[in-house]
């Protein structure tokens, strides 16, 4: 069993559409990052966060740290939000594991 | 406008043929990681070193992979000798450490490597 989980693997959308993409993880953390790699490969940090939530223009991400979980949310999704979301939690000062993803599509 | 920079860009080279890899990380971050990505595997740690100090490599096949930080502003991965399975992107990542706490990591765009 992967110690970082996310759901859904594929996500398609509407453009306008309220995105959720979830992570859980089971190992003790110190932090979680959200990354987005776009189609081209590129990788590109969101966030890092290890408590509350955080927000950057559509952006939000939130974390659990008792349920071990963690949410990244999108509003008024629009395509050029297609990329792949990756979820990773920093292990052992800054040892990062990494989610399998999550492929988002947004349909205009 | 500070970024990561790894080369080359893309490599395609043939089973058994040594590989190097390079990056530069951004000046000042004293953290530096490599990645790998697969279909398979997806991101995976390979090396990181702190200082310039090799931390922990235990994600890399000993056998093969060496990776190395000459200094601040270069660290490099070695493959030797390549094998196709080697076939993946190869991140290098950098960021800071300071006074215990960790900040955010920026990616380099990556080295596409093709081993036949």
């Amino acid at each position: 069993k992967n110690e970082v989980e996310q759901s859904p693997q594929n996500l398609t959308a509407q453009e306008g559409e309220f995105i959720t993409i979830n992570c859980s993880y089971s190992v003790g953390i110190s932090a979680l990052h959200w990354l987005q790699q776009h189609p081209g490969g590129g990788i590109v940090s969101l966030f890092m966060l290890s408590s509350g939530k955080k927000k950057h223009g559509r952006l939000i991400a939130t974390i659990n740290i008792q349920e071990k979980h963690s949410s990244l949310h999108i509003t008024a999704s629009h395509p050029r939000d297609s990329a792949v979301y990756i979820c990773a939690v920093l292990v052992y000062e800054e040892k990062l594991t990494f989610g399998t993803g999550t492929r988002l599509t947004i349909i205009p | 406008d500070a970024r990561v920079t790894q080369t080359p860009r893309h490599k395609v080279t043939e089973m058994g043929q040594e590989v190097t890899m390079r990056c530069q990380p951004i000046l000042g971050h004293n953290t530096v990681f490599w990645y790998r990505q697969t279909m398979m595997q997806g991101l995976e740690l390979l090396a990181y070193f702190r200082n310039r100090a090799p931390l922990d490599d235990s994600g890399m096949p000993k056998d093969r992979f060496s990776a190395e930080m000459p200094d601040a502003t270069l660290a490099t991965l070695k493959i030797q000798p390549s094998e196709p399975r080697d076939s993946a992107v190869y991140f290098c990542a950098s960021g800071s450490l300071l006074t215990g706490v960790q900040e955010t990591q920026y990616f380099g765009p990556g080295t596409r490597l093709l081993v036949l």
